[in-house]
Parts: C-alpha cells; structure tokens; sequence
C-alpha cells in the first residue's frame, strides 16, 4: 500500500531564516505530487505540483520554491522567511494520469515564523 | 474558472442529530468532486468521491449526490458521533496533466453530547 510522509511535524523559525520541508511517498512510481498551504482559518492553497522529477510548476507567486530530486521526493524551500509564510503545509500525492485522480495526503507540517 | 463554495461554519450539532453540509460548484465541463475531512491537528483524509453526474458518493454514513443540474454535491449524515468533529472540505478535479483540485474553504463540524 501507498504512504506519505512529511517531516517535520512541527517547525518554529525566526523571520529571514531558511526553510526546507520533505515530503516522500512509498509504495508507487511516477506519482503526481503537490504541496499545499492552509493559513489559519482559510482554505488549502495549492502552492506547487509536479509531473515528473524536476518538473515544477508554480500556482502562486511567493518567495518559496520546491524542487522534486528523486522520482517520490518533494521538498518545499525558502532562502528567507517571512511572516506570512506561517501555517499548515500539506503535501499530496495522486496517480498519474487519469480522469478524476484521487489525491492522498501526507500528516502535515505546521510552521509557526517569528 | 473553477470554485467550489462551501457554507460557513461552524456548524454545531447535538449528537444522533442529522447532518448537511452544502457545497456548490462552478466548473466547465465535468469535473470529479470531492469531500475530504480534516481532525485536529491532522492532514486531510478523503472521506468520499463522485465522478460523474448522478453517483452517489458514501463512506462511513456520509453520503452525497452529484448533482449537475443544480451544480451542487451536499454531505449528508443521519446521525452524527462526537468523534465526527471536525473540518470538512468539498473539492473538484478537472481532469489534466496534473490534477488539481480546488477546495472550498472548509466547514468546521463542532457534535456535543
């Protein structure tokens, strides 16, 4: 069977730090993966998906960036932190390809900046 | 574009109490559309899925209906536990490369005893 896992869990950094979150998911090949945002209170944001190793696209334009090394790995980074890049990162997973692809998501990381 | 709207919450309700949660969509073509639920503290779960017009989607007591013509995919439970507390999230796919979904804005579920 198919996980994901996220690390780390929690994560409190100081404004102007940088950021590096993981995101690995077992049991299948090729996956489409996805990172998303949920700010407090809001809705989830689909902030970057990938097709394939190295292939990124961006939804929203930020000072955070994500990058895709191995075929199950996702990592999402920022060189400075601000602010408002406090929340819940969730990443996702789906088959490729495919009508109506189910997206499985990973525990979450909340990162608190200060 | 699409977008998925959701009614605001919170919503509370007494346990073995009947539950809706209504959600709309706007989407061109046909999408496949979502329910997923968040507890506290976690990441989302899918609790059910329709992918096309008229299916019924139903896991755990929940239940929700495509409709196309009304555009619209309301969760419903007959009878709700305390441990059903939490967030629920409507969402659509339209079908691609990558399939993204789009999610409404949450509803958040608050069963007292």
């Amino acid at each position: 069977s198919q996980t994901i896992h996220q690390w780390p869990a929690t994560l409190v950094q100081p404004v102007g730090s940088p950021l590096s979150l993981e995101c690995t998911v077992e049991g299948t090949s090729n996956p489409n993966l996805y990172w998303y945002r949920q700010a407090a209170g809001r809705g989830l944001q689909l902030l970057f998906y990938s097709v394939g190793i190295g292939q990124i696209s961006s939804e929203v334009p930020q000072n955070l960036s994500a990058s895709r090394p191995q075929d199950r790995q996702f990592i999402l980074s920022s060189k400075k932190l601000l602010l408002s890049d406090s929340g819940f990162y969730l990443c996702a997973w789906s088959l490729a390809g495919g009508p109506g692809d189910t997206q499985y998501f990973g525990p979450g990381t909340r990162l608190t900046v200060l | 574009g699409n977008s998925v709207t959701q009614m605001e919450g919170p919503v509370t309700l007494s346990e073995e109490a009947f539950l809706t949660i209504n959600c709309t969509y706007t989407a061109t073509g046909y999408p496949s559309l979502f329910w997923y639920v968040q507890y506290p503290g976690e990441g989302l779960q899918l609790l059910l899925k329709a992918t096309k017009a008229d299916d019924k989607g139903s896991n755990k007591g929940f239940e929700a209906t495509y409709r196309k013509e009304t555009t619209s995919f309301h969760l419903e439970k007959g009878s709700v536990q305390v441990s059903d507390s939490a967030v629920y999230f409507c969402a659509l796919i339209r079908t691609g490369t990558a399939s993204k979904l789009t999610f409404g804005t949450g509803t958040r579920l608050q069963v007292t005893l």
